[in-house]
Formats: structure tokens, C-alpha cells, sequence
């Protein structure tokens, strides 16, 4: 079946560090990818995604490139900030509308 | 902006109560979803509606029922609270056909003493 394997959390970095969070899927044909993420005391909020292989999803300072090859969606920002702490997940969407999520990773910034 | 709110942000049952999670989506959108939210477990499904009294199973239904009466309001219902249904319910919700994006309500913290 589909799954999400997301890099262990939590993810503890300097203001204006590189930021990567692995993520790596297991799916038939062609899923959909997606990142959201999750701030303090709310709900998900999509952050970016990509639909097709090659393709770049970008938000915020945020990039993911989705790599058939590697069957990979790495989210990847270059210089992150103490607002970028949050819960990060990854999801694979293919048909019928669901979502299917990686574990999360917690990414907490310090100044 | 869609908006997709939850009944309550916390609440506090005793084993063998039957428990209403309420959401509501101002969107008019057709698919509506309940997950629930465990450390190192992510986001499991436990179900979804494609439509107005359509219900189907995610991968975790057990001690679950939903019901959607109205577009607009899908919900959850436990008919009887264990102490491991303790966790963070969220609903979400989508339009259309396709794996899109789903927008999440701000959850509800249930605990079940």
C-alpha cells in the first residue's frame, strides 16, 4: 500500500541554518506530494506540493522537488527563522481524495 | 478564506461516555475527513464522506461512527470512550475530485479518564 517514511524528529537548528527534512514515499503509478505544517495550538496548513515528477512545490522560503527516481519529496529552506518552528508532515495523495501522512518531524529554531 | 472550525479546542470524558466531535466547513465542499493525531504515529484517517450521508471506513474506524447529515457539518461520534481514544481529532475537508488540498480545522484535544 502507500506509505510516508519522514525523518526522525525532533530537528533542533540555529537561526539561519540550512534547513532539510527527509522524506521518501512507497506508492503505485503517479502520487500527488504534499507538506504541510502544523504551528503551535492549530490545525495543518498546506505548505506546499507538487503533482507530477520534476515538478518544484515552493512556499515561503520552502522548496521540494518531486524525484520519481528517488521516490523522494525532501523539503528543503535555506535560511530558516524562529517562526519556522512547527510540526512538518509529509503526505502522498493518489485518487479518491485521501491523504496519506509520514509521521511528522518537530522542528524547533533557536535564536 | 475556507474555514473549517471544531466544536471544542479541549475536552475532558470519563470511560463509557459517548462523545460528539463537531465540525463545520463554510466552503461547500463535497469531501469531508476525520483524523486523529498520536506523537511518532502522524495523522491517521479514521473516516471520511464523500457526500451528503455518504460515510466510508479509513484505516482506524473502530470505536468510531460519523455522521453527515448536511454538507456542510461532518460528525464524529464515540460511542463509548476508552482511555485510548485520548488524542488530538482533526477534521478536514476538500472539494472536488482528486487528491487536492485539504483544509484542517484547529483540532480538538480529547481526553478520556
Amino acid at each position: 500500500g502507500n506509505s510516508v517514511t519522514q525523518m526522525e524528529g525532533p530537528v533542533t537548528l540555529s537561526e539561519e541554518a540550512f534547513l532539510t527534512i527527509n522524506c521518501t514515499y512507497t506508492a503505485t503509478g503517479y502520487p500527488s506530494l504534499f507538506w504541510y505544517v502544523q504551528y503551535p495550538g492549530e490545525g495543518l496548513q498546506l505548505l506546499l506540493k507538487a503533482t507530477k515528477a520534476d515538478d518544484k512545490g515552493s512556499n515561503k522560503g520552502f522548496e521540494a522537488t518531486y524525484r520519481k527516481e528517488t521516490t523522494s519529496f525532501h523539503l528543503e529552506k535555506g535560511s530558516v527563522q524562529v517562526s519556522d518552528s512547527a510540526v512538518y508532515f509529509c503526505a502522498l495523495g493518489k485518487g479518491a481524495q485521501k491523504l496519506v501522512f509520514g509521521q511528522g518531524t518537530r522542528l524547533t529554531i533557536n535564536p | 478564506d475556507v474555514k473549517v472550525t471544531q466544536s471544542s479546542r479541549y475536552l475532558v470524558k470519563r470511560t463509557g461516555e459517548k462523545v460528539f466531535l463537531e465540525c463545520v466547513q463554510d466552503m461547500d465542499h463535497e469531501n469531508m475527513f476525520w483524523y486523529r493525531q498520536d506523537p511518532g504515529l502522524g495523522l491517521r484517517l479514521i473516516y471520511f464522506s464523500y457526500d451528503v450521508k455518504m460515510k466510508e471506513k479509513g484505516d482506524i474506524p473502530e470505536g468510531y461512527s460519523v455522521s453527515r447529515e448536511k454538507k456542510e457539518r461532518f460528525s464524529l461520534i464515540l460511542e463509548s470512550a476508552s482511555t485510548n481514544q485520548t488524542s488530538m481529532y482533526l477534521c478536514a475537508s476538500t472539494p472536488g475530485a482528486g487528491p487536492g488540498t485539504q483544509y484542517f480545522g484547529p483540532g480538538t484535544r480529547l481526553t478520556v479518564l
